[in-house]
């Protein structure tokens, strides 16, 4: 079974301040890790997925398979970074068949 | 290329009821996925489905069905509805590539209240 747990329902930072939210995952086969964000009336994107290993508006997040988590963080968090974040897994190797599991998510608020 | 399309947006209906959603994915996406968005069990995998075949199914009652037509369009189909089916029902789209997890796109979704 997969199962994804995002422990903080609600975070809070003032702008400029480090941000983590934190993402861990069970699965006992080889995941494959997304975080998607949903900005205010917009519609749920893709902000990064851990095969990437991209940055994006200045976001990371590794994989750390022995801990089986995959937090996000940024170093100076911005007001427009004020969102719902989702974390997501689903199987390596496409044997999920395009299922994605998400876990409840984190709203974040950055403050001025 | 135009992003993933659904409608309608939001649909009242009543009890017993059976309603149908659409989901237009984005040209030349094979996959379309369909989740249930509620409050208290957050985002649910309904089914995949990848040329006109369900290949994924995830643990809903055989009131919801779907299909994918040729062009890949799909729709979702929930009968008998309840009160606990008033939830947003997103599509997502993806490439359907061999080989390993695409990335979905997701729609806006449908806005489904049941009375």
């Amino acid at each position: 079974a997969q199962r994804v747990t995002q422990p903080e329902k609600l975070l809070s930072v003032f702008k400029g301040a480090p941000v983590e939210l934190k993402c861990n995952y069970s699965y006992s086969g080889s995941p494959e890790l997304f975080w998607y964000v949903q900005y205010s009336r917009q519609r749920l994107q893709l902000l990064l997925r851990h095969i990437s290993r991209e940055s994006i508006k200045g976001f990371t997040a590794d994989l750390n398979k022995g801990e089986t988590s995959f937090h996000l963080k940024k170093p100076f968090a911005q007001e427009e970074d004020s969102a719902m974040y989702y974390c997501a897994l689903t199987a390596a190797g496409g044997t999920s068949y395009g299922k994605l599991t998400f876990g409840q998510g984190t709203i974040l608020t950055v403050h001025p | 290329k135009a992003g993933v399309t659904q409608t309608p947006r939001y649909l009242i209906k009543t009890r017993g009821q059976q309603v149908t959603l659409s989901c237009s994915p984005i040209s030349g996406h094979r996959s379309v996925s369909w989740y249930q968005q509620t409050p208290g069990q957050g985002l649910q995998f309904l089914f995949e489905y990848f040329s006109e075949t369900q290949r994924n199914k995830g643990n809903f009652p055989g009131r919801f069905s779907g299909r994918q037509f040729s062009n890949s369009r799909s729709e979702m189909n929930v009968s008998t509805l309840e009160l606990g089916d008033s939830a947003l029902y997103l599509c997502a789209s993806s490439p359907g590539l061999a080989g390993g997890p695409d990335t979905q796109y997701f729609g806006p979704g449908t806005r489904l209240t049941v009375l």
